[in-house]
């Protein structure tokens, strides 16, 4: 069964660049038709997608960050990354990578504090 | 952007009965191939989301089949046979017909 694991630092200073890694295991991140995606989700409150990229690398993001935001895979090492820059108090939120929507790894709190 | 409005916020339900989530969207969700990319994710506590329904009706690898949705064009519902302790979380609708990909505010089931 496909798994997914977020990885990267839990703690971001603000107007710094949050970078988050997702490992893909049990299947290959360039052999599904379907897009990879990070979706956010602050504390106590909704779900946000942030972005998402196609197994061809075509990428799509939403545009209240779009300005700030880079999606990109690495199929060599099964992998998606996401880079979120200049962040804020405001972008504090457990961090999700998805094969959307089905399957979705465990998520990541990032809170940026200095 | 698609708006997903869902309602109830929550929804106090005794054990065995029956709940159910309306998702309404600000346009048709039917895609130009003509698929309706709706779908139904739980949240448990402390959990992450799981995929419940995709495509408005079709039960994910592993979904009891007291969960079945329904719904067309702009009005979808998430229906729950018979509620079970389990069954306690966040549930939130979502769209992929079109970007930006959108979700509903979701409802919170627990036990009366």
């Amino acid at each position: 069964q496909l798994q997914l694991q977020e990885s990267g630092p839990g703690l971001v200073k603000p107007s710094e660049t949050l970078s988050l890694t997702c490992t893909v295991s049990g299947g290959s991140i360039s052999s599904s038709s379907y897009y990879w995606g990070w979706i956010r989700q602050p504390p106590g409150k909704g779900l946000e997608w942030i972005g998402s990229i196609y197994y061809s690398g075509s990428t799509y993001y939403n545009p209240s960050l779009k300005s700030r935001v880079t999606i990109s895979v690495d199929t060599s090492k099964n992998q998606f990354s996401l880079k979120l820059s200049s962040v804020t108090a405001a972008d504090t939120a457990v961090y999700y990578c998805a094969l959307l929507a089905d399957y979705w790894g465990q998520g990541t709190l990032v809170t940026v504090s200095s | 952007d698609i708006v997903m409005t869902q309602t109830p916020l929550s929804s106090p339900v005794t054990l065995g009965q029956p709940a159910s989530i309306s998702c309404r969207s600000s346009q048709s969700l039917v895609h130009s191939d003509g698929n309706t990319y709706l779908s139904w994710l739980q949240q448990r506590p402390g959990q992450p989301p799981r995929l419940l329904i995709y495509k408005i009706s079709n039960r994910f690898s592993g979904v009891p089949d007291r969960f079945s949705g329904s719904g067309a064009g702009t009005d979808f519902t998430l229906k729950i046979s018979r509620v079970e302790a389990e069954d306690v979380g966040v549930y939130y609708c979502m769209q992929a017909t079109q970007f930006p990909l959108t979700f509903g505010g979701g409802t919170k089931v627990e036990i009366k």
